[in-house]
C-alpha cells in the first residue's frame, strides 16, 4: 500500500517558469490538501478538496492553482514561479467524517526557485 | 481564527527522562487532534490521533492527552531514546482543515 505518493522529490526552477506538483493516493481518501512549510512558518495550508471536482483556497494560495479531476489525484501547478515559493511542499489525504479524520502526508517536494 | 502554540520550541533531555510536550489552541470547537513526528528533511509520520470524545490515546511509549474546554493537548514520552530526536508536531481538525503548530524539536542526548 503506497499511501500518498509526491513526484518530484527535488525540483530547482528558474523565476517565472511553471510547473506541477505531482500527488496521488490509494486510499480512496475524499480530502486530499497540499502545504507548504518553511522555516519559523511552520505548515501553512494553500489549497484543499472534499472531493472530485471540489477545491477550496487555504491560508496561503497565491502563486498556486489545483484541481481535482478523480479521486486519486491532486497536481498542484506553479504558474509562474518565484523566489518566494522555495520551500518544502506536503501532500495530504484523508477520509472525511463531518470533518477531517486525521492525516496521511507525503514525503514532500523541495522546491527551489532562482 | 484557530491558533496552535506548542511549547516548549526546543527541548534538550539525557535518554532515560519521562518528557511532556504541550500543544495549546484557541478555539475549543474542533473534531479532532494529531500529534506527528517530523525527522530532518522527511515527511510526517502520525503518532497520535484524538478524536474529540476522547480525553487520550496511548501507543507504546507515548501517551496523548486532550482537554478541548482549556483548550490544550500534551504529548508525554516516556523512557525517552536517542532514536525520539525530531520535530514533534500537532495539529488541531476544526470543520475544514489541519492547523499547525511550529512545533517542539527535541533532542535526546545518550
Amino acid at each position: 500500500n503506497a499511501g500518498v505518493t509526491q513526484t518530484p522529490k527535488f525540483q530547482v526552477l528558474k523565476t517565472g517558469q511553471s510547473m506541477t506538483l505531482q500527488c496521488a493516493q490509494d486510499m480512496n481518501h475524499e480530502y486530499m490538501s497540499w502545504y507548504r512549510q518553511d522555516p519559523g512558518m511552520g505548515l501553512r495550508l494553500i489549497h484543499y478538496s472534499v472531493g472530485a471536482g471540489i477545491t477550496d483556497q487555504g491560508e496561503v494560495p497565491n502563486g498556486y492553482n489545483v484541481s481535482r479531476s478523480t479521486t486519486e489525484d491532486f497536481p498542484l501547478r506553479l504558474l509562474s514561479a518565484a523566489p518566494s515559493q522555495t520551500s518544502v511542499y506536503f501532500c495530504a489525504s484523508s477520509n472525511l467524517d463531518r470533518g477531517v479524520i486525521g492525516a496521511f502526508f507525503g514525503q514532500g517536494t523541495r522546491l527551489t526557485v532562482v | 481564527k484557530q491558533e496552535v502554540t506548542q511549547i516548549p520550541a526546543a527541548l534538550s533531555v539525557p535518554e532515560g527522562e519521562n518528557l511532556v510536550l504541550n500543544c495549546s489552541f484557541t478555539d475549543s470547537a474542533i473534531y479532532n487532534l494529531q500529534w506527528f513526528r517530523q525527522d530532518p528533511g522527511k515527511g510526517l509520520t502520525s503518532l497520535l490521533l484524538i478524536q474529540s470524545s476522547q480525553r487520550e490515546q496511548t501507543s507504546g511509549r507515548l501517551n496523548a492527552s486532550l482537554d478541548k474546554s482549556s483548550g490544550r493537548s500534551t504529548l508525554y514520552i516516556a523512557a525517552s531514546q536517542p532514536g525520539d530526536s525530531a520535530t514533534y508536531l500537532c495539529a488541531v481538525i476544526g470543520q475544514g482543515n489541519l492547523i499547525f503548530g511550529k512545533g517542539t524539536k527535541l533532542s535526546v542526548k545518550p
